[in-house]
């Protein structure tokens, strides 16, 4: 079981260019979540989806946007980078079953940076 | 954010016992999450605390009062291995979400 898988790795990327990251789990998870990580800032919630069909925003959404089509998938798009987007990006996914709180599990991480 | 706040650097010896705290907002609060992150890796689980007291797992033991909005990591018997970002993550009544806190740095020395 490889638990969630994102891709690329690292990637660098011109500033105006469009760019999705990708991100996959088997743990048929309900709930998963795009995160960025700066140095001194720690984990910000960028967009995040509870269930297949339904995305929700976070606490930095602007430039980016999500998509959630079936369980497994939850694709980031920059429509067009910019430097500021330069960071790590973490997905990351959890059970989200009604009523509880339940651990969330991440991904290896994206490292991008845009020029 | 939700306020969560902890400090940014911590040092200490190899055996020794080191404790990280961590405060967030009590309002609509439901549980403490903490994660260790390795330079480079991802953040990984490491506790969960939805009611008062102390939880341990063997070396790590983890803290909560609901009353003051505080926590506390303790690492015990310092490993060199243990060296690595521990990020305080609170949850809140009806959201999935995680507010996370900056992140702590310790540094075991040998």
């Amino acid at each position: 079981i490889a638990g969630i898988t994102q891709a690329p790795t690292s990637q660098i990327l011109a500033a105006g260019r469009r760019m999705t990251l990708r991100c996959t789990q088997d743990m048929r998870h309900n709930a998963m979540y795009w995160y960025r990580q700066d140095l001194g800032l720690g984990l910000r919630l960028i967009h995040y989806s509870n269930t297949a069909g339904t995305t929700g925003k976070g606490e930095v959404p602007d430039g980016y946007s999500v998509s959630r089509a079936n369980t497994d998938d939850f694709p980031l798009t920059l429509a067009s980078a910019v430097p500021s987007q330069t960071s790590v990006y973490f997905c990351a996914s959890s059970a989200g079953l009604a009523g509880g709180t339940d651990t969330q599990y991440f991904g290896p991480g994206t490292r991008l940076t845009v020029l | 954010g939700q306020n969560i706040d902890q400090p940014t650097e911590m040092t200490a010896t190899e055996g020794a016992i080191v404790q990280i705290n961590c405060t967030y907002q009590t309002s609509g609060f439901n549980g403490l999450f903490w994660y260790q992150q390795h330079a480079g890796e991802a953040p990984t689980f490491l506790s969960y605390n939805v009611l008062d007291g102390l939880e341990e797992k063997g070396r790590f033991s983890s803290f909560l009062s609901r009353s003051k909005g505080y926590s506390y990591l303790l690492l015990k018997e310092l490993q060199m291995k243990d060296s690595a970002s521990y990020l305080c993550a609170a949850s809140f009544m009806n959201d999935y979400k995680l507010s996370f806190g900056a992140g702590t740095t310790v540094t075991v020395r040998a």
